[in-house]
């Protein structure tokens, strides 16, 4: 039930693009992005809903794939604040209202 | 305005000992839910709260697991017996409405640590 993440880690300079993949063996409804600093509460990032709406901050973008399962953030000229362990929850078509997290992608931005 | 708070913020047990960790929402938001971060690890669900509807308490991991949320409002988890394996940051969002379409305001979480 838990999405699958990938990759686990990726190590950026500024300015360089990363994709994280969140994927998914049952169907969807939603796909949520959080971030979260080391010590810090995750933060929201984005909701992608099946249909195709999207709710989230202007600077990120990200992508749903419902025939796949499978939903992907960019991470577009990346600054160092974009440091973090990226989460995507999911929430099945069977299971409304309930996020299942993946294990997290860790990223590093370096000068 | 205010956000999630939780407390305490650090709880060290006694392996055996029973703990109780306290959320607080944001004010009308109607769902709440309860993780469980384990160091370096991702968030796992434990239970989930809409209104007045049943709880999903599909993630307890064991019966010593068992939460409530009085008034639709603040919530107790608590933890029976605790174990070394108990051992983690607990983290509780509350949402305007279900998940679907309404993004989580997480707490800061309480650590616990059961020697």
């Amino acid at each position: 039930q838990q999405p699958v993440q990938s990759p686990q880690a990726v190590i950026l300079r500024e300015g360089e693009d990363a994709v994280i993949n969140c994927s998914s063996s049952k169907a969807l409804y939603s796909v949520h992005w959080y971030r979260q600093k080391h010590g810090e509460a995750p933060v929201f990032l984005m909701i992608l809903l099946k249909g195709g709406e999207q709710k989230g901050h202007e600077k990120i973008s990200a992508s749903f794939n419902e025939k796949k399962q499978q939903s992907s953030l960019y991470l577009t000229a990346s600054q160092l604040s974009y440091s973090g362990t990226y989460f995507c929850g999911t929430e099945t078509t069977d299971s409304w209202g309930k996020l299942q997290f993946g294990a997290g992608t860790q990223v590093v931005v370096t000068p | 305005g205010a956000g999630v708070s939780q407390s305490p913020s650090n709880k060290v047990t006694e392996k055996g000992k029973d703990v109780e960790l306290r959320c607080d929402p944001i004010s009308g938001h109607t769902a709440l839910y309860w993780y469980r971060q384990s160091l370096g690890q991702g968030l796992e669900f434990l239970i989930y709260f809409q209104g007045n509807s049943a709880p999903d308490k599909s993630g307890l991991p064991s019966d010593r697991f068992s939460a409530e949320r009085t008034g639709g409002s603040v919530s107790t988890l608590t933890i029976q017996r605790t174990q070394q394996e108990d051992s983690a940051v607990y983290l509780c969002a509350s949402s305007p409405q279900r998940a679907s379409t309404y993004e989580q305001y997480f707490g800061p979480g309480t650590r616990l640590t059961v020697t």
